[in-house]
């Protein structure tokens, strides 16, 4: 079955230690974007690649960066985690097809992050 | 700018009553709307999506919602709970470009036996 894959689904860092978080995709889909979502709150997207274009949110921190080396993968660096980074790293893709379509994201599992 | 409230954090119901989980919007332009559901340590799954199309939108496992625009809502109704049902639901909004979602604080429906 087509779908989003991430990887590690647990991931822990220690305090100040980068970590890389990675997701793949057999949807072939051009647009990957990468959601923060912390205990009982809502996702909060972080940054999306609409094919290689990268869009940052303003409120964005610099702590995190992302790349995108091809269509199927998509990272996101965090250059030194601090305690308040915990959370839920939530990975979407969605298929642009023009005209309005192609307009549902598709999730994967997410990656826990712990920092210690 | 968009953005979406959802009323009540936490909604209980019994097994076999209605559910109802409240959703306004905020948008400037005609919103797209969407329903996700996410169980414990799992991403969100679509439910349903209104994309200025009917305005009442069914989706899966006996989901629907419609919406209203002169009430800027769109409530996520089940006529039966089911035990499976018991998840966050979480609301979100995107633009015409669909390349922004902003997602409400989410739901968390507990079924009772």
């Amino acid at each position: 079955d087509a779908m989003v894959i991430q990887n590690p689904r647990y991931q822990v860092t220690q305090f100040g230690k980068p970590v890389t978080l990675s997701c793949s995709q057999t949807l072939n889909h051009n647009v990957m974007y990468w959601y923060q979502q912390k205990s009982s709150q809502a996702p909060k997207l972080l940054f999306h690649y609409y094919d290689k274009d990268f869009n940052n949110e303003a409120d964005t921190p610099d702590n995190f960066q992302s790349r995108r080396p091809n269509t199927s993968f998509c990272f996101l660096d965090i250059r030194s985690p601090g305690l308040g980074d915990a959370a839920m790293y939530l990975c979407a893709t969605r298929g642009d097809r023009g005209g309005g379509t192609g307009n549902e994201q598709f999730f994967g599992p997410g990656t826990r992050l712990t920092v210690l | 700018a968009q953005s979406v409230t959802q009323l009540g954090s936490h909604v209980s119901v019994s097994e076999g009553a209605l559910v109802l989980l409240r959703c306004n919007y905020s948008s400037s332009v005609p919103p797209y709307l969407f329903w996700y559901v996410q169980y414990p340590n799992q991403g969100l799954q679509l439910l349903l999506k209104y994309t200025s199309a009917a305005t009442l939108v069914k989706g899966i496992n006996g989901f629907e919602a419609e919406f209203k625009k002169s009430e800027t809502s769109f409530h996520l109704t089940k006529p039966s709970a089911h035990m499976s049902d018991a998840a966050e639901y979480f609301c979100a909004v995107s633009d015409q470009s669909f390349n922004k979602f902003y997602f409400g604080s989410g739901t968390k429906l507990n079924v009772k036996p």
